[in-house]
């Protein structure tokens, strides 16, 4: 069974359309994340939620609206997509509270190109 | 803002060589992981390093965690292609800083 699983695994896209995609683990931990990965592969966290709460809210254009209905999914939808949203964007999960003490668990990531 | 910074950006050996990659830490860091990306795949957890000074092996990999707690380094002894992929420590300091990652390329 896949730990973290995130679809779709590929998402081609015009500019100015919204999508989501969709994450979910099944080792039940707490925390959950998205983190971006640019083409020079800098892998930035996005956000994090911790039993549904967001814990987390780096400099993400508001554009960007992550949903966690239960601790075990947190999804992200792009409102409004433009052409620097194209990247790998990874889900992840950790046991603790999102401090850094545990290690994370990624999901296969999703490759979104906006064209 | 907190800084992971990871040097050499890149680097290209010929199976058989050893390969390090170093990883340093603006603050002082409660636990250090890393973690190996394959060409096309996810980040996969590898270790944590949690004490001052602290060596851990896994095989050929030798990790070690600065005495100040905010550096620390990955040694490859001996290289094979299996090893190809991007490498990152991660810090932990109220949340997890993924350092800016060392590019590997063994060449048979």
């Amino acid at each position: 069974d896949t730990a973290v699983s995130q679809t779709p695994k590929y998402l081609v896209t015009q500019m100015g359309n919204d999508k989501s995609i969709k994450c979910e683990q099944n080792l039940g931990h707490d925390t959950m994340y998205w983190y971006k990965q640019d083409s020079k592969k800098f892998l930035k966290i996005m956000f994090s939620y911790n039993n549904k709460e967001l814990i987390i809210n780096e400099t993400v254009p508001n554009r960007f609206s992550p949903k966690s209905p239960d601790k075990a999914h947190l999804n992200l939808h792009i409102n409004s997509l433009e052409l620097g949203d194209s990247a790998v964007y990874f889900c992840a999960s950790s046991q603790d509270s999102g401090v850094g003490n545990s290690p994370l668990h990624f999901g296969n990531g999703t490759r979104l190109t906006v064209t | 803002g907190q800084q992971v910074m990871q040097i050499p950006q890149y680097q290209h050996v010929q199976e058989g060589e050893d390969f390090t990659t170093y990883c340093n830490s603006s603050t002082t860091l409660s636990n250090i992981q890393w973690y190996k990306q394959r060409p096309g795949g996810h980040p996969v957890f590898l270790i944590q390093l949690v004490k001052s000074g602290e060596v851990k092996k896994q095989k050929r990999l030798t990790f070690q965690f600065g005495e100040a707690k905010k550096n620390s380094s990955l040694h490859i002894t001996a290289t094979q292609t299996t090893d190809v992929g991007t490498y990152f420590c991660a810090g932990g300091f109220q949340k997890l800083v993924f350092g800016t990652g060392t590019r590997l390329l063994v060449s048979p």
